[in-house]
This record gives structure tokens, C-alpha cells and sequence, in this order.
């Protein structure tokens, strides 16, 4: 199957600080990604849709302001979370689809800010 | 929209029996249906999907089926082994990129 990366794979920040999590498409092109968050022993929730060119899709709830998404390229989407706070401690993932509604997700990262 | 409602949240069973998972969706429109495991501390990992045109696809020890009247579909895992204890998620997706989870159920493959 396709192979997606994120980069780091666990990070602990202080509270205030900002924390960038990248995603990559190792060998195809995505024009968009998702990222989700999960929380221990629950499921995926879809945060936004990140599209490459333009401006990301946020679900409801979710504060664009505080979880910057870029989409520089067709490989490469990043997630910053801006003034992290401990409740933003979570398990945050992304993917990208494949082909026809195959979506292929990163290993993941670890964020827990102290 | 869409909501998928997975059944059960937990399931154990012996080593080499069977594990069924079912889940149910709302949205008459969803056409493709993954199924992702996900174990402890890593990103899900596609086992097997299917898509709205075919009812059954079977890969080794793994099946799913799909009741499009019903909205329903289901994992079938036969001959159990301890490897395959882990999160599964069902997954309905919507014009290719609209993709709704289930809420997972916890596997757990006594040896």
C-alpha cells in the first residue's frame, strides 16, 4: 500500500509553546490530507481537510486559529498547534487518499504539553 | 450526515475462534467501506475494504460483507491468532474523501 510519514513521531512541549507536526506522502501525490485527533481509547475525529493551494476545511468546533494547516506541496501537509495548551495533549494523524477513496494514514504523533 | 454505529466496543475471544464486528451507516449515499486495525501507539493500517457494487470480499482470514439495503456491513475474522488483538475501526465514505468512523471495537485474542 501507499505510505504516509509524520514527523516527529512523539513531541513534549511547555504550555504557550507552538508545536509544528508534518505529514508526507512518501510515494504519491496528494492534493489533499486530513488530520485527525484521537483521544486514549476513542476514535479518529476528523479535524480538517487540508487542500493543497488553498485554504484548509475545518469541522465545527475546531479553531483554524489555533491549528494552522499548511499544504505547501502535493507531498507535504503540517499541522501547527499554536499556543498549546494540556488540553491540546492528543494523539494527532493525518492521511491522504490513494486512489478512489483509499485513504492510507500516518503512524501518527504524540503531543503532550506539559 | 454521515454516522457509522459499530457493534460491539469490545470483543474477546479463544485463539482460533472467529470475531465478527458489524457496523451500520445512515447515509444511502456512501459507496466504499474500509476497515482499518490499529494497534497501540500507531496510525490505523486498511485490512480490507469493500465498495458498494460487490456484497462479500474475502482476503485470507479476513471478509467483509455488505447489506446496501440494510446498511450494514461487516468483518469477519476466522482462525483468530493473538497478532490480530488491536483496534478496529469501520470507516463509510462519501464521494471518495468524506470519511466517517465507527467508534472501534478493542479485540483482544486469548492464546
Amino acid at each position: 500500500g501507499a505510505v504516509v510519514s509524520q514527523h516527529p513521531s512523539w513531541v513534549i512541549c511547555k504550555s504557550g509553546t507552538s508545536v509544528k507536526i508534518e505529514c508526507r506522502s512518501l510515494d504519491f501525490q496528494a492534493t489533499t490530507m486530513f488530520w485527525y485527533r484521537q483521544f486514549p481509547k476513542q476514535s479518529l475525529m476528523l479535524m480538517a481537510t487540508s487542500n493543497e493551494g488553498s485554504k484548509a476545511t475545518y469541522e465545527q468546533g475546531v479553531e483554524k486559529d489555533k491549528f494552522l494547516i499548511n499544504h505547501a506541496s502535493l507531498t507535504l501537509s503540517t499541522l501547527t498547534v499554536t499556543s498549546a495548551h494540556p488540553e491540546d495533549s492528543s494523539f494527532y494523524i493525518c492521511s491522504a487518499p490513494y486512489a478512489s477513496g483509499t485513504q492510507y494514514f500516518g503512524p501518527g504523533t504524540r503531543l503532550t504539553v506539559l | 450526515g454521515e454516522n457509522v454505529e459499530q457493534h460491539p466496543s469490545t470483543l474477546s475471544v479463544q485463539e482460533g475462534d472467529s470475531a465478527v464486528i458489524k457496523c451500520t451507516y445512515s447515509d444511502s449515499a456512501s459507496n466504499y467501506f474500509p476497515w482499518y486495525k490499529q494497534e497501540l501507539g500507531k496510525g490505523p493500517q486498511l485490512i480490507i475494504d469493500i465498495r458498494s457494487n460487490v456484497g462479500e470480499k474475502k482476503d485470507q482470514r479476513i471478509a467483509v460483507t455488505l447489506n446496501k439495503t440494510a446498511k450494514h456491513f461487516s468483518l469477519h475474522i476466522t482462525e483468530t491468532q493473538p497478532e490480530d488483538s488491536a483496534v478496529y475501526f469501520c470507516a463509510a465514505v462519501v464521494n471518495n474523501n468524506d470519511m466517517r468512523f465507527g467508534a472501534g471495537t478493542r479485540l483482544t485474542v486469548k492464546p
